[in-house]
């Protein structure tokens, strides 16, 4: 089946440092992932899609320039928390749709962020 | 913003019971989709229903959905402990691929 990882899977921080994430799709190809978020005992909540070779696209109230992701290749998108802030720590996860399949998303198992 | 609203927020049940969990959505979509979360963990697909379809069933799990009301709900039948989990519905809409999730149901299965 198609696996999708996630490292690492979980971090702790200091406030004011960057934390890399790195989503991958590990037996398919994906020219399209999405990054979530999800607060303790919510939902999830679409951050972003990353598309290979291109911009990411943000959702409404999701700051680019403290999110920023890079999708360089057809298995890897990274997800880059800059000057991390307590109020950053959540589960990020990513999701990836495979190149040659329909609609349905595959997801990574997560990671846990804590910012001190 | 999230699209579907999910009822119960909460379900306790016995070993042997049947569960079921209620979404409604506001937009017009071209899927909706079934997601199980066990604590602190991610997320595995259970079952994708299109909109042209009322019901379809996976195992132990029906889903029906109700596109004139924008609804569906997921039935799991003689529910197991290992059940136990967060349930949440998510509906994929007119932008390809973006999924908008429900608020969750949380599930649980006592022996």
């Amino acid at each position: 089946g198609a696996v999708v990882s996630q490292h690492p899977s979980w971090v702790i921080c200091k406030s004011g440092t960057s934390v890399k994430i790195e989503c991958r799709s590990l037996d398919f190809q994906a020219t399209t992932m999405f990054w979530y978020r999800q607060f303790p005992k919510q939902s999830l909540m679409l951050m972003a899609t990353s598309n290979e070779g291109s911009k990411a696209t943000y959702e409404q109230g999701v700051e680019k320039d403290k999110f920023l992701i890079n999708h360089a290749s057809l298995t890897l998108s990274t997800l880059t928390v800059t000057s991390a802030h307590p109020e950053d720590s959540s589960f990020y996860i990513c999701s990836a749709i495979p190149l040659a399949g329909g609609r349905e998303q595959f997801f990574g198992p997560g990671t846990r962020l804590t910012v001190l | 913003s999230q699209q579907g609203e999910e009822d119960p927020q909460a379900l306790s049940i016995q070993e042997g019971e049947n569960a079921t969990m209620n979404c409604s959505y506001k937009t017009s979509i071209n899927n909706l989709q079934w997601y199980r979360q066990n604590s602190g963990r991610g997320l595995v697909h259970l079952i994708l229903i299109r909109s042209n379809e009322r019901e379809k069933h996976s195992g132990r799990l029906r889903v029906t959905l109700d596109t004139s009301k924008k609804s569906s709900s997921l039935l799991i039948t003689a529910s197991r402990a290992a059940d136990t989990a967060s349930y949440f519905c998510a509906t994929d809409g007119d932008s390809w691929g973006k999924l908008q999730f429900g608020a969750g149901t949380q599930v649980v299965v006592t022996p």
